[in-house]
């Protein structure tokens, strides 16, 4: 079956430390998308990424980086300069960067926790 | 810049009770209107779409939503819950290359 793929499902760093979760996809999508998850403010867009090797930041990208190295796969770093990095990640795809009708598909989301 | 309002962040309702749930969105070009459902512990799903044509469409599970331009609304409609609905549900809109969403409205049907 295809899917996204995320891992860890949870993990716990410590402050002032990097971390890097995981994204992957089978469903030969363009388009890879991170979102934060926080109770009461929905899905807020971090990065995304129309194709391999390009990316664009999202409405809340200070603090995060990511990489493009091959269609399928979209890592997302959590720098130390992320100032409330505790939160509930989602990746996404989407099957067309230039389909905007284009529905997404998510993953099962990474629960950080940084103390 | 695009927004999306969702007006309830909390509806409790009991089975067989009709719902709605309000969307309202900001942007001045062609959208395309999505309604997600997060079920507890499952991972976010397309519940129903709107991109053209006809401004009512229906989605999985007997859910629909009107599309009215004139209101830039979304709404999201089902005639008769059920406890399985219990989910909290997002509004999100894509006008060209991201998806964004509201704040999300967590419903809690009683048996």
């Amino acid at each position: 079956d295809g899917g996204i793929t995320q891992s860890p499902k949870y993990l716990f760093r410590k402050e002032g430390q990097n971390v890097t979760l995981s994204c992957e996809q089978n469903l030969n999508h363009d388009a890879m998308y991170w979102y934060r998850q926080d109770p009461g403010q929905g899905l807020r867009l971090i990065y995304y990424s129309q194709i391999v090797n390009d990316f664009q930041k999202g409405d809340i990208a200070e603090g995060y980086s990511v990489s493009r190295e091959k269609k399928e796969s979209f890592p997302l770093t959590v720098t130390s300069a992320q100032k409330n990095p505790t939160a509930f990640y989602l990746c996404a795809s989407s099957i067309n960067r230039d389909r905007a009708n284009s529905p997404l598909h998510f993953g099962n989301g990474t629960r950080l926790t940084v103390t | 810049a695009q927004s999306v309002s969702q007006h309830n962040h909390h509806v409790i309702l009991s089975e067989a009770a009709s719902l709605e749930l309000g969307c309202n969105y900001s942007y001045g070009g062609t959208v395309n209107l999505f309604w997600y459902v997060q079920y507890p512990g499952q991972h976010l799903q397309l519940l129903l779409k709107y991109f053209s044509g006809d401004p009512l469409v229906k989605g999985i599970k007997g859910f629909e939503a009107e599309f009215i331009k004139s209101k830039f609304s979304f709404n999201l409609r089902k005639p008769s819950v059920q406890w399985s609905d219990t989910a909290e549900y997002f509004c999100a809109v894509n006008g060209g290359f991201k998806t964004i969403f509201g704040a999300g409205t967590r419903l809690f049907v009683k048996a």
